[in-house]
Order: C-alpha cells, then sequence, then structure tokens
C-alpha cells in the first residue's frame, strides 16, 4: 500500500524557520518525482514546489515561495522534505507532499498526483 | 502561469441529479487536465486524468470530457457521498495550477 507521511509543522513566528519531511512506503520513491502542494485555510490548492527524480535533477518552484523555500529528496531514505525560511503569515497552510503519477501513449505523457499525504499544518503567527 | 477558472464556485442538487462542473484554461491544454475530489478535512483524491481517463476506483458515475480550453466534470448520479470540493488542474506545463474550487452540496 502506497503512504505518505508528512511531519515538521508546527508554529512558527515570522521570519522564521521550518523544515517539513515527507516519508514514502510502498512504491519505488526514487522512480517518482515528487512535489509538495498547500491549501490555506478555507482556501483552494496551490501548487508550490516539484523535484523530479534524482537522475533528471530537476526543480520548480511557485513564485510565491521562490527564493524561501527549498525542495529536496533523499532517496536512501525514502523521503521528501521541504526546507521553509522567511516564513510570513501568507505560508500558513496545510501543506501536503503528493506522488506524480503518469500515463504515457506513444510519445505523450499525462502527469498527475495519484498519491497525497494526509498533511501537515504549518501555522505563521507572532 | 496558466491560469485555471472553475464554475460555478459552489452548486447545490438533489440526490440522483446529474451535476456539471466546467473549468476553463487561460491557454490551450490540449488534454492536460486532471480533476480531483476533497472531501473536508482530508486530503484531494485524483478522480479524472488526462481530461477523461477515470482513475482506478473511482466510480463510474464521475466522467471528464473537453480539450484546448474548456473542460467539464460530470456526475450522472449525485450520491451524498459525493459532497467535497473539486478542483482541476493543468498539467500542460509547470506550475501545475489549479482551479479554485467548486463546492457541491446536497439540497
Amino acid at each position: 500500500e502506497v503512504q505518505l507521511v508528512e511531519s515538521g509543522g508546527g508554529l512558527v513566528q515570522p521570519g522564521g524557520s521550518l523544515r517539513l519531511s515527507c516519508v514514502a512506503s510502498g512504491f519505488t520513491f526514487r522512480s517518482y518525482s515528487m512535489k509538495w502542494v498547500r491549501q490555506a485555510p478555507g482556501k483552494g490548492l496551490e501548487w508550490i514546489s516539484y523535484i523530479s527524480t534524482s537522475g533528471l535533477g530537476n526543480k520548480f518552484d511557485a513564485d510565491s515561495v521562490k527564493g524561501r523555500f527549498t525542495i529536496s529528496r533523499d532517496d536512501a531514505k525514502n523521503s521528501l522534505y521541504l526546507q521553509m525560511n522567511s516564513l510570513g503569515v501568507e505560508d500558513t497552510a496545510v501543506y501536503y507532499c503528493a506522488r506524480e503519477g503518469g500515463y504515457c501513449s506513444g510519445t505523450t505523457c499525462y502527469y498527475y498526483s495519484d498519491y497525497w499525504g494526509q498533511g501537515t499544518l504549518v501555522t505563521v503567527s507572532s | 502561469d496558466i491560469q485555471m477558472t472553475q464554475s460555478p464556485s459552489s452548486l447545490s442538487a438533489s440526490v440522483g441529479d446529474r451535476v456539471t462542473i466546467t473549468c476553463r484554461a487561460s491557454q490551450s491544454i490540449a488534454s492536460y487536465l486532471n480533476w480531483y475530489q476533497q472531501e473536508a478535512g482530508k486530503a484531494p483524491k485524483l478522480l479524472i486524468y488526462a481530461a477523461s481517463s477515470l482513475q482506478s476506483g473511482v466510480p463510474s458515475r464521475f466522467s471528464g470530457s473537453g480539450s484546448g480550453t474548456h473542460f467539464t466534470l460530470t456526475i450522472s448520479s449525485l450520491q451524498p457521498e459525493d459532497i467535497a470540493t473539486y478542483f482541476c488542474q493543468q498539467s500542460y506545463s509547470l506550475p501545475r495550477t489549479f482551479g479554485q474550487g467548486t463546492k457541491v452540496e446536497i439540497k
């Protein structure tokens, strides 16, 4: 059974830092791209950060977190991380890690988030 | 970034009703469109990928259609367990942006 378990959320003051972790099980972690998606209280989903497989070595961050958040992975530990610096009140949200699944038909590949963790709440407040 | 716009923002329907949610992209995204269901307090769940392909285990009353810039998610016969917020997402380019969501309630 595929499982993603996030941890590391909590209360932090504005300007502070936090590191989120996501431990994966039930699949070959190193073979999948991963991402972080967040959801502010009562709001919609915001895709914030993506990392490809280690072999490809690609990362992508949304403008809202670029330069402040860093995504990384440790395939030996089946783990995904999000280092969050210079946190502001606008970063208050539930943070989900998700696996990027894909379906290819010929040369066309479609990607989606097929498994999600339960989320970890980050609250930025003084 | 590609902007995704859903309508309506919320809807109320009776059990057994046919429900349709629309998603529009700010530019053509071919069939690179996913739909997710999020029940209150839970993580999102993938329903549809590639605009019309049903994810394994998802009831057949859910269907997706469209291509280019206009997409729809249809629930053929609304059930009480379908009460949730539904999000579309484009997978044409990074960042993979979401629509703002459509909240479905029972009348």
